[in-house]
This record gives C-alpha cells, sequence and structure tokens, in this order.
C-alpha cells in the first residue's frame, strides 16, 4: 500500500457541486499539506494542518475547506465547485517540508469541472 | 515578492546529452532550496536540499548546486530513466517552511 493515499484518482464534476477529495497516510507524520498544481502555476499550497486541531490556511484557501479528521486523515472540500478549480489535487505529509527525504506526496486527484 | 522560476520549462536531450536546468529565485535571506522530481501521473519525490552559496549534492547522475541567486541542477549523461519533470522550492522569507514557494517545473525528455 502507498504511504498517503488519494481518493478518488480522476473525477469529473458540475459547476456548483460539493466535492471532497480524501487522504489517508500510513507515514505516521503529524503535518499533512493540500497542494494544487496548474500547468505553468507550479504547487500551490491550500491548507495545511499540524494535528486535528490545528488546521492553517495556505496561499490560495478561498473556495476550499479542510477537515482533518483523525493524525491519518486530512480531506479537502469544494463546497460549490466551479471551472477555475479544474487542477491536479496532492495531498502531502513531512516531518518539516524539504528538509528531510521523508518528504511524502500522494499520487494525486485529476479534478475537472465542467 | 518572493519568487521562484525554472528554465527552461521543457528540455529534449539525446541519451548520454549533459546539460543543466535553472531554478532562479528572488527571497530575501534563503533558508534553504530544495529540489523535486515529478514523473507523470504521480506526486513530487524529494530529491536534495541545498542550504548555503556554494553547497553541492549529488545523486547518480545528478548534481545539484546553489549560488547566492539561483540553483543548477546538472544532468550528466542522462538516461530516458531521468525523464520527469523538475521542480524546486524555496521557503518564504516570512510563513516558514510549511508554505514552500515551487517553481513551475522543467520537463526533461531524454531520448534513446
Amino acid at each position: 500500500d502507498a504511504d498517503v493515499t488519494q481518493t478518488p484518482r480522476n473525477r469529473i464534476t458540475k459547476t456548483g457541486k460539493r466535492i471532497m477529495l480524501e487522504c489517508s497516510q500510513t507515514k505516521g507524520h503529524d503535518r499533512m499539506y493540500w497542494y494544487r498544481q496548474d500547468p505553468g502555476l507550479g504547487l500551490r499550497l491550500i491548507y495545511y494542518s499540524f494535528d486535528v486541531k490545528d488546521i492553517n490556511k495556505g496561499e490560495i484557501s478561498d473556495g476550499y475547506s479542510v477537515s482533518r479528521q483523525a493524525q491519518a486523515k486530512f480531506s479537502l472540500s469544494l463546497e460549490s465547485a466551479i471551472p477555475n478549480q479544474t487542477a491536479l489535487y496532492f495531498c502531502a505529509t513531512s516531518e518539516c517540508p524539504g528538509l528531510t527525504p521523508d518528504d511524502t506526496f500522494g499520487s494525486g486527484t485529476r479534478l475537472t469541472v465542467v | 515578492e518572493d519568487q521562484v522560476t525554472q528554465s527552461p520549462e521543457a528540455l529534449r536531450l539525446q541519451e548520454g546529452e549533459s546539460s543543466s536546468l535553472n531554478c532562479s529565485y528572488t527571497v530575501s535571506g534563503l533558508r534553504g532550496l530544495f529540489w523535486y522530481r515529478q514523473d507523470p501521473g504521480k506526486g513530487p519525490e524529494f530529491l536534495f536540499t541545498l542550504y548555503s552559496a556554494g553547497e553541492e549534492k549529488e545523486k547518480e547522475r545528478l548534481k545539484a548546486t546553489l549560488t547566492k541567486k539561483e540553483s543548477f541542477l546538472h544532468i550528466t549523461a542522462p538516461k530516458p530513466e531521468d525523464s520527469a519533470t523538475y521542480l524546486c522550492a524555496v521557503p518564504p522569507f516570512s510563513g516558514g517552511y510549511n508554505k514552500l514557494i515551487f517553481g513551475a517545473g522543467t520537463r526533461l525528455a531524454v531520448h534513446p
């Protein structure tokens, strides 16, 4: 099993629908992150969490919400999806980002909003 | 404004043809620069961390170097399995290591 599992891998949804992307990890890391990746823009941070009671906004949190259900689970929700939220979404875990080879990303969720 | 710019956007090499990828940054008080490899359909995978100008790190055919304004990822005698997108990232001047600023990446294709 993958260390960081994202579901679904692909999703097409309609404008205005609520959708949840899920992430679970077996690394035992406290820190979890949600990023989106767009062509030509690189990865941008949406939300991050240090534990179930500590949620923080990232660079582009508008239109998104998150829930940290347990140390191992971190979900991203789009309350009312819009087409410009079409992107590749990645969940990641780390003890401290970029400082150790133990940074682990999931394989991504490709979301299309039509 | 803190920024990271990678060039070229895409690079096509023949197997064995060495080259370099560039990552330039405008961040005050650099506290580290990170390189990742991303294969199609997968998330980024950590490669290197560089902390100070003059530092170098190597892994197989890859060598990362750092100056005060940019980092290079040198690829020596690449093989087709080196084909991937290479990302660099830096922590911003304020905001800590949790809010890394990523470049858009360089898509490398190595052909036999």
